[in-house]
């Protein structure tokens, strides 16, 4: 079945420094991919999605490019601040009604 | 615009104990889940529907029970709280079943069965 693997946390990183965090999955077909960010305390948040191979998504800062041919949507952002300090997860959604999760990359950013 | 909408927000049961979460969107989505959160597994579906009066089971339904009778809610029941149900319960909703929309989820319910 379709699944989706990220890099194990937590992360821990200096404020401004660059940020990757992995993600691979597995599916039939052409899912859609998403990277959601969770702040302490809170629900889940779409933080950007792309929907075709070759698709990059971006939003405050952060950036992942959907790759078909490694199978990869990997999450990326320049420069780190201590406000992006949240557990990140990547998602697929495939034909049939569901939203499939990774485990969750927990990111601490240091002053 | 409230979004999605969970209640309680905390709960503690005792085994054997049986409770109602629940959850409305005011966005006119047609889709609805339900997910847990347990540390280091990310978030695992329970149950979700693609629109009023219809119902499908996720990865773990067992020990959970869902109706959708109207649009906006999709209330989440509890039949016998077990320990093994301790968790974060998240709520989401969607304008299509047919992806590439993203979800909108509610901010949690954190459930303690002791």
């Amino acid at each position: 079945g379709d699944s989706v693997t990220q890099m194990e946390g937590p992360v821990t990183l200096s404020e401004e420094a660059f940020l990757t965090i992995n993600c691979t999955y597995t599916a039939t077909g052409y899912p859609s991919l998403f990277w959601y960010v969770q702040y302490p305390g809170e629900g889940l948040q779409l933080l950007l999605k792309a929907t075709k191979a070759d698709d990059k998504g971006s939003n405050k800062g952060f950036e992942a490019t959907y790759r078909k041919e490694t199978t990869s949507f990997h999450l990326e952002k320049g420069s780190v601040q201590v406000s992006d300090s949240a557990v990140y997860f990547c998602a697929l959604y495939n034909q049939g009604g569901k939203l499939i999760f990774g485990q969750g990359t927990e990111l601490s950013v240091k002053p | 615009n409230a979004g999605v909408t969970q209640t309680p927000k905390f709960q503690v049961l005792k085994t054997g104990q049986s409770m109602t979460l629940q959850c409305a969107q005011d966005m006119n989505h047609e889709y609805m889940s339900w997910y847990r959160q347990d540390p280091g597994m990310g978030l695992r579906l329970i149950h979700y529907s693609v629109g009023a009066g219809i119902t499908d089971q996720g990865e773990v339904p067992n020990g959970y029970n869902v109706s959708r009778s109207t649009t906006e809610d999709f209330p989440l029941r509890l039949l016998s709280a077990a320990p093994s149900q301790t968790s974060v319960y998240f709520c989401a909703s969607s304008y299509s079943w047919e992806g590439g929309y993203g979800y909108t989820f509610g901010s949690g319910t954190r459930l303690t069965v002791v």
